[in-house]
């Protein structure tokens, strides 16, 4: 049964550093993993998606890597600022079996506060 | 392009009560997700739809239950309402092919039971 863990659950950083997420997952036949972001009571917004073939995905101050055959992904924020502040959610997304397929398993999530 | 859209937003209902969730795809999307995020817990897999037929469900009590419309629109109905039913609901949208497209979720439905 797929794991997915989010190390750190919390994190509070200054303005102007950079952020370090880190997500591992136990069942490394994923074919896809996708990062989202979250504020208090919303929905869920995408950040990025990278395929199992791929090694890394960036958009803007953002860079998500993967390591399928080690089963984690990595999250950078390059110098943060308080609106980054939010919960932080990998979600992984396994080959097809029947009962799998359809599925997004989620890890709890890093809580970021990001201070002025 | 119109994302996820979710009504109502916050819905609140008495125990034993029903409630219905509606969720509009994104244009294109014929794949329709629902996730329960209750208070405390993470985001759990509720239902699947694509092309009007259910296609997965999690592990959920069948009183939670649900349909895909030939639009592709999704309602989701959760009948005998109990108090630990309250949490957000989302709902998200993707296009199933061999390469698919990210999932996109809309803003949820906050539910309460009292």
């Amino acid at each position: 049964k797929q794991e997915v863990t989010q190390i750190p659950a919390a994190l509070s950083v200054p303005e102007g550093e950079n952020l370090v997420l880190n997500c591992s997952f136990t069942d490394s036949a994923i074919y896809n993993l996708q990062w989202f972001r979250q504020d208090p009571g919303k929905g869920l917004t995408s950040l990025l998606l990278i395929q199992s073939s791929q090694r890394e995905q960036t958009s803007g101050r953002l860079n998500a890597s993967l390591d399928k055959s080690s089963g984690r992904s990595t999250l950078y924020i390059a110098a943060s600022q308080p609106g980054d502040s939010a919960t932080y959610l990998c979600a992984v997304r396994h080959v097809m079996t029947t009962d799998s397929w359809g599925k997004l398993q989620f890890g709890a999530g890093t809580q970021v506060v990001v201070t002025p | 392009e119109a994302g996820v859209t979710q009504s109502p937003t916050h819905l609140i209902k008495t125990r034993g009560q029903q409630a219905t969730l509606r969720c509009s795809p994104i244009s294109g999307h014929t794949s329709v997700y629902w996730y329960q995020q209750a208070l405390g817990l993470g985001l759990q897999f509720l239902l699947w739809y694509d092309e009007g037929e259910e296609r997965n469900r999690g592990n959920f009590p069948p009183r939670f239950s649900g349909r895909q419309f030939p639009n592709y629109s999704s309602e989701l109905n959760v009948n005998a309402l109990e108090l630990e039913d309250s949490a957000l609901y989302l709902c998200a949208s993707s296009f199933v092919t061999a390469k698919p497209l990210p999932y996109t979720f809309g803003s949820g439905t906050r539910l309460t039971v009292v």
